[in-house]
């Protein structure tokens, strides 16, 4: 069965310490791959995507993630973070076969404190 | 432009009483997903549609779910009786294409439904 895991459930950070997220998947075909974010108060929002090409994309707000195929990971980064960022992220890959789903990972609480 | 809309954003009902959600997708969006997010959870899909049609809801609960998307754009989704374990926040989502295309399971979401069962 296809999955998704994300490894760190709960991080707390000092203002501009850099921050990696690390996120697997269990699906050996062709995959999409997209960080998805929850601030306080707010909606659930696209952070970045990955479809094919290079496998450093970079999303909004100075987020960036890799895709390594060889790890089945895609694991989010930034190298400076702000009190702002203080948020639920969540590892999402979409998976070819089957019904196209899109599988969430379980969220990466971020406290980050001034 | 609008974004996707939900209603109600919070309903408190008694165990055994049915309720309803309400969605209205991106204009345009073919693609609408129901999600079930429990707290200190990942989304988990309840259903998906491309257009009027169902294409995957192995994960609803049949017994007592149910959803409708009856011309393609908003939806619905029903519990009928809720039970004290259906306490959740309900997510709708949208998306303009299906995969290959560009944007394809790109999701827009609501607001969310938040149900509390007594």
């Amino acid at each position: 069965a296809q999955s998704v895991s994300q490894h760190n459930h709960h991080v707390i950070l000092s203002e501009a310490a850099s921050l990696e997220l690390g996120c697997n998947y269990s699906y050996g075909g062709t995959v999409n791959l997209f960080w998805y974010v929850q601030y306080p108060g707010q909606h659930l929002q696209l952070l970045l995507k990955y479809f094919s090409g290079d496998p450093l994309v970079k999303g909004i707000k100075g987020f960036e993630a890799e895709f390594i195929k060889s790890k089945f990971s895609f694991n989010l980064r930034k190298p400076s973070v702000q009190w702002s960022d203080t948020a639920e992220y969540f590892c999402a890959p979409s998976y070819s076969g089957g019904y196209q789903k899109v599988t969430f990972g379980i969220g990466t609480k971020l406290q980050v404190i001034p | 432009e609008a974004g996707v809309v939900q209603s109600p954003r919070y309903k408190i009902i008694e165990k055994k009483q049915p309720v309803a959600f309400w969605c209205n997708p991106i204009s345009g969006h073919n693609t609408l997903y129901w999600y079930l997010q429990n707290l200190g959870q990942g989304p988990e899909l309840l259903i998906r549609y491309e257009n009027e049609e169902a294409v995957d809801d192995s994960q609803l609960p049949k017994d007592r779910f149910s959803a409708e998307r009856l011309k393609g754009v908003d939806s619905t989704l029903k519990i009928q009786p809720a039970e004290l374990g259906d306490s959740a926040v309900y997510l709708c989502a949208s998306s303009p294409s299906r995969w290959g295309a560009s944007g394809a399971n790109v999701l827009t979401f609501g607001a969310g439904s938040r149900l509390t069962v007594l």
